[in-house]
């Protein structure tokens, strides 16, 4: 039972070069959503999903693109990346978004450090 | 918009002792949930303890528990025998039942020392 899996856990780009932060899950979730995790601010939610097809903005979307073609995969793109954009990066998911018995899954992180 | 403070940005505590982090809240809903993740150096997030607003009494998970306020907006978190290995970064976070979005507070780095 993998969960949800990150690619890569490191990675480092100069400034305006572009890639994508793959997110996997197996558990057949719904929801989806992508974290930043800075010093002294905690996580901030960038985009999230509630179902194949559907995205939404989170706090703070700019610089972020994502898609939901299935249900198991959110990737995160980063079209011309920039300093600002240094952080660790979490996705997570979930059955729903709330309920009294749901709990949230996360991946172990990808640390990304642009130059 | 619901906002989480933390304002611990760090605390330590003897090994066996009780130490309480602290956490208060904004939100204009009546219905939501509080939890208290745990981040330790290895970066995984584990979820330590949920609490549903509209219940009124407190969640414990073993030496985990709560202290809910709903009127003050304070969700604490009190760790009894504290271990080695609850060293970490605690985050409180909100979710409204009305969306979907977690909003995390800053975190507060706990250490125990031996």
């Amino acid at each position: 039972n993998a969960g949800v899996t990150q690619t890569p856990k490191f990675q480092v780009l100069k400034t305006g070069q572009s890639m994508t932060l793959q997110c996997a899950q197996d558990m057949n979730h719904e929801y989806m959503s992508w974290y930043r995790q800075d010093p002294g601010m905690g996580l901030r939610l960038i985009h999230y999903s509630v179902g194949a097809g559907i995205t939404d903005q989170g706090e703070v979307p700019n610089g972020y693109n994502v898609s939901r073609s299935t249900t198991e995969d959110f990737p995160l793109r980063l079209l011309s990346a920039a300093p600002s954009q240094t952080s660790v990066y979490f996705c997570a998911s979930s059955y729903s978004p709330t309920g009294p018995n749901e709990k949230l899954f996360f991946g172990s992180g990808t640390q990304l450090s642009v130059l | 918009a619901q906002t989480v403070t933390q304002s611990q940005p760090e605390m330590s505590v003897q090994e066996a002792e009780t130490v309480t982090l602290s956490c208060t809240y904004d939100t204009s809903e009546s219905n939501y949930y509080l939890f208290w993740y745990k981040q330790p150096p290895s970066r995984q997030m584990i979820l330590v303890i949920r609490q549903e607003a509209y219940k009124q009494q407190n969640a414990t998970e073993n030496r985990f528990s709560v202290n809910f306020q709903k009127a003050a907006k304070s969700f604490s978190l009190k760790i009894s025998d504290s271990q080695l290995g609850d060293t970490a970064m605690y985050f409180c976070a909100l979710e409204e039942t009305s969306g979907s979005r977690l909003t995390f507070g800053e975190g507060t780095q706990l250490t125990v020392n031996p």
